[in-house]
């Protein structure tokens, strides 16, 4: 596998539900990010990790929660979501901050 | 408030003409610039760049200006290809900042 991927790529949950999206780059980069992208919006940035440690929380409610185990793997803890939080979960990955991110194709997400 | 805006959701353009995309942003302080290119199911893929130091980036049919005094870059393609059709992000960031803004993307079509 090359570049970043994502997993699952399609998601149903209930409200009630716990579930976790899979982050994982292989290109040796140092820096990690969550975005949200929901219809007609611009894309939100949730997270970033840069080196394992969370260095941007954009006021992101706590029923999302972030765990960076490695520089390599990302992941999105889901618990107690609401529906208006169904949209396209994506990833990505750049060697340094202020760098070039590149993106995983993204889990879309469905919350009923 | 939306930092960096795109203003045309859609455009469409015929085969071998120039596809002319543009991007406002309202944060004097952006001096790094960066379109996106994004297929369905996928995430979006790094195009081209442009730091506020140039006015001009060109890499084979993509060329990205930016005219700092009307806040404003646009991406050119010409000759534009179907394979062209995609939703094209601009992102604008402080070369030292860790944040990335998107505008809300514009959906360009490509006819044969």
């Amino acid at each position: 596998e090359t570049g970043v991927t994502q997993t699952p790529r399609h998601l149903v949950m209930g409200m009630t539900n716990k579930k976790s999206l899979k982050c994982e780059q292989h290109l040796g980069h140092n820096a990690m990010y969550w975005y949200k992208q929901s219809a007609k919006k611009p894309l939100e940035l949730m997270f970033v990790y840069n080196f394992k440690e969370q260095t941007e929380n954009n006021s992101v409610p706590s029923r999302f929660s972030p765990e960076c185990p490695n520089s390599s793997h990302l992941f999105l803890h889901l618990h107690t979501l609401q529906p208006e939080d169904s949209a396209l979960y994506l990833c990505a990955s750049s060697p340094g901050l202020e760098e070039t991110q590149y993106f995983g194709p993204g889990t879309r997400l469905l919350v009923l | 408030d939306q930092q960096v805006k795109q203003n045309s959701p859609s455009l469409s353009v015929q085969e071998g003409r120039i596809s002319i995309l543009n991007c406002d942003y309202t944060n004097s302080m952006f001096d790094y610039f960066l379109w996106y290119k994004k297929y369905p199911a996928e995430g979006p893929t790094f195009l081209i760049s442009i730091s506020s130091i140039k006015d001009k980036n060109e890499d084979g049919r993509f060329t990205v200006f930016l005219n700092k005094s009307a806040k404003h870059l646009s991406l050119h393609i010409v000759p534009s290809q179907p394979g062209d059709s995609a939703v094209y992000f601009c992102a604008a960031s402080v070369i030292t900042g860790n944040q990335f803004y998107f505008g809300t993307g514009t959906s360009l079509t490509v006819i044969p």
